[in-house]
């Protein structure tokens, strides 16, 4: 089975300090996709990767960077935590950069900016 | 707004009852798909629809599409507790490899 994992369940940061939210794949797929999840928004495209050290914003970059290093690993990073960066955070992946590709989803992190 | 926009928002129903929920979208798709999501976790694939096919079962799930009036439905047969969950569609969006999910329906099956 795909395995999609993430490092935290839940994470509580203050504002302005700097967060890294990482995620990890064992299916050696090509593609990787940060969201974020909020009530009554569904999901939003952050960032996307189809490709180590390849990048692509998606629709809601501002205030978030992303690094892909090696393959299986897809990290978000916070540069200076906001209040409104408050959300649920979801990572997937998928095998192909084929139109609507089916998507393996991590369990998701919680994140509260106080 | 959303590409993929479900209907309705929430459903509450009786365990052994039929849930059905409705997915509209925009522009024109190569597949669209649904996926579902427990309370506070990742979400899970259910069942992808190629735009050439009208129908697909999997399971108790029974997914249409009828891309000329650009919706799709999902049906879950004999519900259980156990479904109780948000269900998303979404579909490939016409710029390039996005997927685009709606906001999603909270099903509710009362035991």
């Amino acid at each position: 089975d795909v395995k999609v994992t993430q490092s935290s369940r839940y994470l509580v940061k203050r504002t302005g300090e700097k967060v890294f939210l990482e995620c990890v794949q064992d299916m050696d797929h090509e593609n990787m996709f940060w969201y974020r999840q909020d009530p009554g928004l569904g999901l939003r495209l952050i960032y996307f990767s189809y490709d180590v050290k390849m990048k692509e914003k998606g629709d809601i970059p501002e205030g978030y960077s992303v690094s892909r290093e090696k393959k299986e690993r897809f990290s978000l990073i916070l540069e200076s935590a906001s209040t409104n960066q408050t959300s649920m955070y979801l990572c997937a992946s998928s095998s192909r950069l084929h139109r609507g590709d089916t998507q393996y989803f991590g369990p998701g992190t919680r994140l509260t900016v106080l | 707004s959303q590409q993929g926009e479900e209907d309705p928002q929430a459903l509450s129903i009786q365990e052994g009852e039929n849930a059905t929920m409705n997915c509209s979208y925009k522009t024109s798709i190569n597949n669209l798909q649904w996926y579902r999501q427990n309370s506070g976790r990742g979400l899970v694939h259910l069942i992808l629809i190629r735009s050439n096919e009208r129908e697909k079962h999997s399971g108790r799930l029974r997914v249409t599409l009828d891309t000329s009036k650009k919706s799709s439905s999902l049906l879950i047969t004999a519900s259980r507790a156990a479904d109780t969950a948000s269900y998303f569609c979404a579909t490939d969006g016409s710029g390039g490899f996005k997927t685009i999910f709606g906001a999603g329906t909270r099903l509710f099956v009362k035991a």
